[in-house]
Protein backbone atom coordinates (compact mmCIF):
# COMPACT_ATOMS: atom_id res chain seq x y z
CA UNK A 1 0.00 0.00 0.00
CA UNK A 2 1.36 3.43 -0.63
CA UNK A 3 2.30 5.36 2.20
CA UNK A 4 3.69 8.89 3.07
CA UNK A 5 4.78 9.87 6.29
CA UNK A 6 5.45 13.97 7.06
CA UNK A 7 7.53 15.16 10.04
CA UNK A 8 7.66 17.21 11.84
CA UNK A 9 4.04 17.11 12.31
CA UNK A 10 4.72 20.68 13.78
CA UNK A 11 7.37 23.14 13.56
CA UNK A 12 7.73 26.87 14.44
CA UNK A 13 10.30 29.26 13.86
CA UNK A 14 11.64 32.38 14.38
CA UNK A 15 11.01 34.40 10.97
CA UNK A 16 14.66 34.25 9.05
CA UNK A 17 15.23 31.13 10.55
CA UNK A 18 15.91 28.34 8.04
CA UNK A 19 14.62 24.66 8.27
CA UNK A 20 13.61 22.00 6.33
CA UNK A 21 10.13 19.67 6.00
CA UNK A 22 10.36 15.95 5.40
CA UNK A 23 8.18 13.80 3.49
CA UNK A 24 9.12 10.27 3.34
CA UNK A 25 7.33 7.75 0.75
CA UNK A 26 6.66 4.27 -0.05
CA UNK A 27 5.05 3.49 -3.40
CA UNK A 28 5.47 0.55 -5.69
CA UNK A 29 6.45 3.21 -8.44
CA UNK A 30 6.53 6.58 -8.19
CA UNK A 31 5.21 8.63 -11.09
CA UNK A 32 5.52 12.42 -9.42
CA UNK A 33 5.84 13.58 -5.64
CA UNK A 34 3.90 16.87 -5.18
CA UNK A 35 3.90 19.78 -2.76
CA UNK A 36 0.66 21.67 -1.41
CA UNK A 37 0.68 24.52 0.79
CA UNK A 38 -3.10 24.95 2.97
CA UNK A 39 -3.88 28.12 4.93
CA UNK A 40 -6.84 27.64 7.33
CA UNK A 41 -10.43 27.33 6.29
CA UNK A 42 -8.89 26.60 2.48
CA UNK A 43 -8.03 24.00 0.45
CA UNK A 44 -5.07 22.60 -0.28
CA UNK A 45 -2.80 25.11 -3.27
CA UNK A 46 -0.36 23.22 -5.51
CA UNK A 47 3.31 24.03 -5.13
CA UNK A 48 5.66 21.85 -7.11
CA UNK A 49 5.69 18.32 -8.51
CA UNK A 50 8.82 16.30 -8.97
CA UNK A 51 9.15 13.09 -10.96
CA UNK A 52 12.67 12.03 -10.84
CA UNK A 53 15.12 11.19 -8.03
CA UNK A 54 17.68 14.81 -7.81
CA UNK A 55 15.15 16.40 -9.39
CA UNK A 56 14.87 20.35 -7.50
CA UNK A 57 12.18 22.92 -7.92
CA UNK A 58 12.23 26.51 -6.69
CA UNK A 59 10.11 28.83 -5.77
CA UNK A 60 10.25 32.27 -3.76
CA UNK A 61 11.92 30.83 -0.75
CA UNK A 62 10.92 27.16 -0.67
CA UNK A 63 12.83 24.75 -2.88
CA UNK A 64 11.66 20.97 -3.16
CA UNK A 65 14.24 17.94 -3.29
CA UNK A 66 14.06 14.79 -4.45
CA UNK A 67 14.98 11.26 -3.35
CA UNK A 68 14.05 7.64 -4.11
CA UNK A 69 12.64 7.60 -0.83
CA UNK A 70 11.82 10.78 0.32
CA UNK A 71 11.58 14.31 -0.14
CA UNK A 72 12.28 17.77 1.43
CA UNK A 73 10.62 21.19 1.47
CA UNK A 74 13.61 23.34 2.75
CA UNK A 75 12.53 26.80 3.37
CA UNK A 76 15.06 29.91 3.48
CA UNK A 77 14.96 32.60 5.51
CA UNK A 78 11.33 32.60 6.32
CA UNK A 79 8.59 35.41 6.55
CA UNK A 80 5.05 35.05 8.97
CA UNK A 81 3.21 34.92 5.55
CA UNK A 82 4.78 31.40 4.98
CA UNK A 83 3.13 30.17 7.96
CA UNK A 84 0.98 27.50 6.84
CA UNK A 85 0.53 23.47 6.44
CA UNK A 86 2.37 21.96 4.21
CA UNK A 87 1.11 18.66 2.47
CA UNK A 88 3.40 16.32 0.72
CA UNK A 89 1.28 13.74 -1.77
CA UNK A 90 2.26 10.86 -4.12
CA UNK A 91 1.18 9.66 -7.30
CA UNK A 92 1.86 6.04 -8.15
CA UNK A 93 2.76 4.14 -11.32
CA UNK A 94 -0.44 1.87 -10.09
CA UNK A 95 -3.06 5.00 -8.67
CA UNK A 96 -5.16 5.84 -11.81
CA UNK A 97 -5.23 9.57 -10.87
CA UNK A 98 -4.88 9.15 -7.09
CA UNK A 99 -3.15 11.72 -5.08
CA UNK A 100 -1.80 10.08 -1.27
CA UNK A 101 -1.21 12.50 0.81
CA UNK A 102 0.75 12.27 4.26
CA UNK A 103 -0.92 14.48 7.54
CA UNK A 104 0.99 17.44 6.72
CA UNK A 105 3.35 19.81 8.55
CA UNK A 106 1.91 22.62 10.73
CA UNK A 107 4.76 25.73 9.72
CA UNK A 108 4.41 28.82 12.32
CA UNK A 109 6.61 31.65 11.71
CA UNK A 110 7.12 34.05 14.52
CA UNK A 111 7.78 37.46 13.94
CA UNK B 1 -12.22 31.75 -13.71
CA UNK B 2 -13.43 31.08 -10.53
CA UNK B 3 -11.74 27.94 -9.67
CA UNK B 4 -13.55 25.41 -7.94
CA UNK B 5 -16.54 26.38 -6.15
CA UNK B 6 -18.08 24.51 -3.27
CA UNK B 7 -21.17 25.43 -1.43
CA UNK B 8 -21.94 24.93 1.74
CA UNK B 9 -19.03 26.36 3.17
CA UNK B 10 -20.45 25.41 6.22
CA UNK B 11 -23.08 22.89 7.61
CA UNK B 12 -24.32 21.55 10.71
CA UNK B 13 -26.70 19.03 11.10
CA UNK B 14 -28.20 16.93 13.25
CA UNK B 15 -27.58 13.09 13.51
CA UNK B 16 -29.46 10.93 11.23
CA UNK B 17 -30.61 14.01 8.74
CA UNK B 18 -29.48 14.08 5.02
CA UNK B 19 -26.56 16.12 4.04
CA UNK B 20 -25.54 17.71 0.50
CA UNK B 21 -22.64 18.77 -0.59
CA UNK B 22 -22.44 20.62 -3.83
CA UNK B 23 -19.21 21.04 -6.49
CA UNK B 24 -18.69 22.93 -9.38
CA UNK B 25 -15.84 22.10 -11.09
CA UNK B 26 -13.03 24.26 -13.34
CA UNK B 27 -14.56 24.95 -16.57
CA UNK B 28 -12.55 22.71 -19.18
CA UNK B 29 -11.18 20.03 -16.26
CA UNK B 30 -13.23 16.60 -16.89
CA UNK B 31 -11.69 15.22 -14.03
CA UNK B 32 -13.70 15.79 -10.13
CA UNK B 33 -12.49 14.23 -6.92
CA UNK B 34 -13.83 14.54 -3.69
CA UNK B 35 -11.31 14.24 -0.53
CA UNK B 36 -12.47 14.50 2.96
CA UNK B 37 -9.76 15.87 5.44
CA UNK B 38 -9.93 15.40 9.38
CA UNK B 39 -6.94 15.33 11.79
CA UNK B 40 -6.63 11.57 12.48
CA UNK B 41 -6.38 10.50 9.30
CA UNK B 42 -5.47 13.67 6.88
CA UNK B 43 -6.58 13.70 3.55
CA UNK B 44 -8.22 11.03 2.11
CA UNK B 45 -9.77 10.14 -1.90
CA UNK B 46 -13.90 9.19 -1.90
CA UNK B 47 -14.51 9.46 -5.37
CA UNK B 48 -13.51 10.64 -8.80
CA UNK B 49 -15.31 11.05 -11.77
CA UNK B 50 -13.60 11.17 -15.67
CA UNK B 51 -16.48 12.82 -18.01
CA UNK B 52 -18.63 12.40 -15.48
CA UNK B 53 -18.69 9.00 -14.98
CA UNK B 54 -17.19 7.48 -11.77
CA UNK B 55 -13.83 5.61 -11.97
CA UNK B 56 -12.93 4.69 -8.44
CA UNK B 57 -15.34 4.93 -5.45
CA UNK B 58 -13.00 2.26 -2.81
CA UNK B 59 -12.89 5.34 -0.75
CA UNK B 60 -16.39 5.60 -0.52
CA UNK B 61 -16.92 4.69 3.55
CA UNK B 62 -20.31 2.92 3.76
CA UNK B 63 -22.98 2.98 2.13
CA UNK B 64 -24.47 5.73 3.52
CA UNK B 65 -22.24 8.09 1.06
CA UNK B 66 -23.26 8.39 -2.57
CA UNK B 67 -21.92 10.85 -5.20
CA UNK B 68 -22.86 11.61 -8.60
CA UNK B 69 -22.20 13.67 -11.05
CA UNK B 70 -24.96 14.42 -13.68
CA UNK B 71 -23.26 17.12 -16.08
CA UNK B 72 -19.68 18.45 -16.65
CA UNK B 73 -20.07 21.01 -14.51
CA UNK B 74 -21.76 19.85 -11.58
CA UNK B 75 -21.15 17.15 -9.03
CA UNK B 76 -22.68 16.47 -5.19
CA UNK B 77 -22.01 14.65 -2.44
CA UNK B 78 -24.71 12.80 0.07
CA UNK B 79 -24.17 11.71 3.25
CA UNK B 80 -27.61 9.56 4.34
CA UNK B 81 -28.24 9.42 7.08
CA UNK B 82 -25.19 11.48 8.69
CA UNK B 83 -23.74 10.18 11.74
CA UNK B 84 -20.81 12.54 14.17
CA UNK B 85 -17.99 10.71 13.03
CA UNK B 86 -18.94 12.07 9.08
CA UNK B 87 -17.34 15.35 11.00
CA UNK B 88 -14.78 16.50 8.64
CA UNK B 89 -13.93 18.98 6.28
CA UNK B 90 -14.97 17.82 2.49
CA UNK B 91 -13.28 18.88 -0.56
CA UNK B 92 -13.74 19.11 -4.20
CA UNK B 93 -10.94 19.23 -6.82
CA UNK B 94 -10.96 19.29 -10.32
CA UNK B 95 -8.04 18.38 -12.90
CA UNK B 96 -8.09 17.78 -16.73
CA UNK B 97 -9.10 14.80 -18.08
CA UNK B 98 -7.12 11.53 -17.22
CA UNK B 99 -4.51 13.61 -15.45
CA UNK B 100 -3.59 14.64 -11.85
CA UNK B 101 -1.71 17.76 -12.88
CA UNK B 102 -3.26 20.99 -12.68
CA UNK B 103 -5.42 19.34 -9.32
CA UNK B 104 -6.93 22.73 -8.21
CA UNK B 105 -9.16 22.06 -4.76
CA UNK B 106 -11.96 23.91 -3.67
CA UNK B 107 -12.16 25.94 -0.39
CA UNK B 108 -13.92 22.92 1.23
CA UNK B 109 -17.04 22.59 3.08
CA UNK B 110 -17.11 22.20 6.84
CA UNK B 111 -19.34 19.37 8.28
CA UNK B 112 -20.09 19.22 11.63
CA UNK B 113 -22.72 16.62 12.53
CA UNK B 114 -24.56 17.04 16.29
Amino acid sequence: EDQVTQSPEALRLQEGESSSLNCSYTVSGLRGLFWYRQDPGKGPEFLFTLYSAGEEKEKERLKATLTKKESFLHITAPKPEDSATYLCAVHAIQGAQKLVFGQGTRLTINP
Amino acid sequence: DAGVIQSPRHEVTEMGQEVTLRCKPISGHNSLFWYRQTMMRGLELLIYFNNNVPIDDSGMPEDRFSAKMPNASFSTLKIQPSEPRDSAVYFCASSLAGTVYGYTFGSGTRLTVV
